[in-house]
């Protein structure tokens, strides 16, 4: 059964900072993962999409990586900003599967 | 493109009660899944539905069911419902099952008192 680890659970930074983000999964046999940022209260907007078949993906001040051998994924987040305050949730498709596992989630707190 | 639409957004129910929540996806989309989020368990798979088909089901009781229709929106039903259902449920759709990624729809809010 696949499981979804997010490390830290909270992170606070001033405003400015380069952060990293973890996710480990167990399974390595992934067709994909993705990169979910959830404000409060409010559903999950897609940040990233990486297919196991590459090892990074880049979307503006947003760069994730992945290794499927070693079961890990990393979110960037260059120049942090105070709108990025949210939580950011990975998730993982297993091969021959349809259906996503989620980590708990790293809640993001960027401060002016 | 119109985005993946959830209604309604809000819902105050009495235990006992049956809900049904609505999710209209992307156009062109015919992957459709559901997801019930809570603070203690996190996000968890319901069911997932493809061209009116459910090819999986999550861990969840019979209460829980749903069915998609010829334009691809979804439907899910609870019956008899718990306080434990409280929660907020997540509708995703795809292009190609999940292959593409998912998009998420902004939830439907569900208390029960």
């Amino acid at each position: 059964k696949q499981e979804v680890t997010q490390i830290p659970a909270a992170l606070s930074v001033p405003e400015g900072e380069n952060l990293v983000l973890n996710c480990s999964f167990t399974d390595s046999a992934i067709y994909n993962l993705q990169w979910f940022r959830q404000d409060p209260g409010k559903g999950l907007t897609s940040l990233l999409l990486i297919q196991s078949s590459q090892r990074e993906q880049t979307s503006g001040r947003l760069n994730a990586s992945l290794d499927k051998s070693s079961g890990r994924s990393t979110l960037y987040i260059a120049a942090s900003q105070p709108g990025d305050s949210a939580t950011y949730l990975c998730a993982v498709m297993n091969s021959g599967y349809s259906t996503l596992t989620f980590g708990k989630g790293t809640m993001l707190l960027v401060s002016p | 493109k119109a985005g993946v639409t959830q209604t309604p957004r809000y819902l105050i129910k009495t235990r006992g009660q049956q809900v049904t929540l609505s999710c209209s996806p992307i156009s062109g989309h015919r992957s459709v899944s559901w997801y019930q989020q809570t603070p203690g368990q996190g996000l968890q798979f319901l069911f997932e539905y493809f061209s009116e088909t459910q090819r999986n089901k999550g861990n969840f009781p019979g209460r829980f069911s749903g069915r998609q229709f010829s334009n691809s929106r979804s439907e899910m039903n609870v019956s008899t419902l718990e306080l434990g259902d409280s929660a907020l449920y997540l509708c995703a759709s795809s292009l190609a099952g999940g292959r593409d990624g998912y998009t998420f729809g902004s939830g439907t809010r569900l208390t029960v008192v």
